[in-house]
């Protein structure tokens, strides 16, 4: 059964920080990995898409990777701002129509 | 513009008193899911539907119902909410299911079950 972590749950940078939040995944057999941005109560926003055949794209100062060898996908933030905060969720789309979401990072920039 | 809709965006209602959320999505996305989303339980699928008539159970499903009459939209049903059922909810659709395609989320539905 696959099984979505991400780590850690929460995290404080001050502004300007380069960052890296990680999602890691039990089955490597996966369709594809999305990473979503969501605010307090608010929907998810869709950040970056990597396929299985992919392993990384990049979005302006975010850059994701996959690697499904070790079940890891990292997104990095470069220099964070106030506004980077939010909770960052990744997804993992296991095929047909499954998809695994993580528990999130809660990421506050302090200005 | 794409997007999904949800209506409404927030309900208050009581124990029992059948209630529809509805889903719109203009895209012409074959797959819909319904998700809702609990403090310390993530994200959870509750039915999902790969096209007009078709739909499933996913991990949640006991307490709703759905429907798939037309493509673009895919309505989630409580005919007797409980006060367990209050969360907040979220429509998805995506275009297929390959490794090319990605989900595109509504706004939410924040329900309160009294």
């Amino acid at each position: 059964k696959q099984e979505v972590t991400q780590i850690p749950a929460a995290l404080s940078v001050p502004e300007g920080e380069n960052l890296v939040l990680n999602c890691s995944f039990t089955d490597s057999a996966i369709y594809n990995l999305q990473w979503f941005r969501q605010d307090p109560g608010k929907g998810l926003t869709s950040l970056l898409l990597i396929q299985s055949s992919q392993r990384e794209q990049t979005s302006g100062r975010l850059n994701a990777s996959l690697d499904k060898s070790s079940g890891r996908s990292t997104l990095y933030i470069a220099a964070s701002q106030p506004g980077d905060s939010a909770t960052y969720l990744c997804a993992v789309n296991t095929g047909g129509f499954k998809t695994i979401f993580g528990a999130g990072t809660r990421l506050f920039v302090k200005a | 513009e794409a997007q999904v809709t949800q209506n409404p965006r927030y309900l208050i209602t009581v124990t029992g008193k059948k209630l529809t959320v509805t889903c719109s999505q203009n895209m012409n996305h074959e797959y819909m899911s319904w998700y809702r989303q609990d403090p310390g339980l993530g994200l959870r699928q509750i039915y999902y539907s790969m096209n007009v008539e078709v739909t499933d159970k996913g991990d949640v499903p006991e307490g709703y119902k759905v429907s798939r009459k037309e493509k673009r939209n895919f309505p989630l049903i409580l005919e007797s909410p409980s006060p367990n059922q209050t969360s907040l909810y979220f429509c998805a659709s995506r275009a297929g299911t390959g490794e090319n395609y990605g989900y595109t989320f509504g706004s939410g539905t924040r329900l309160t079950v009294v």
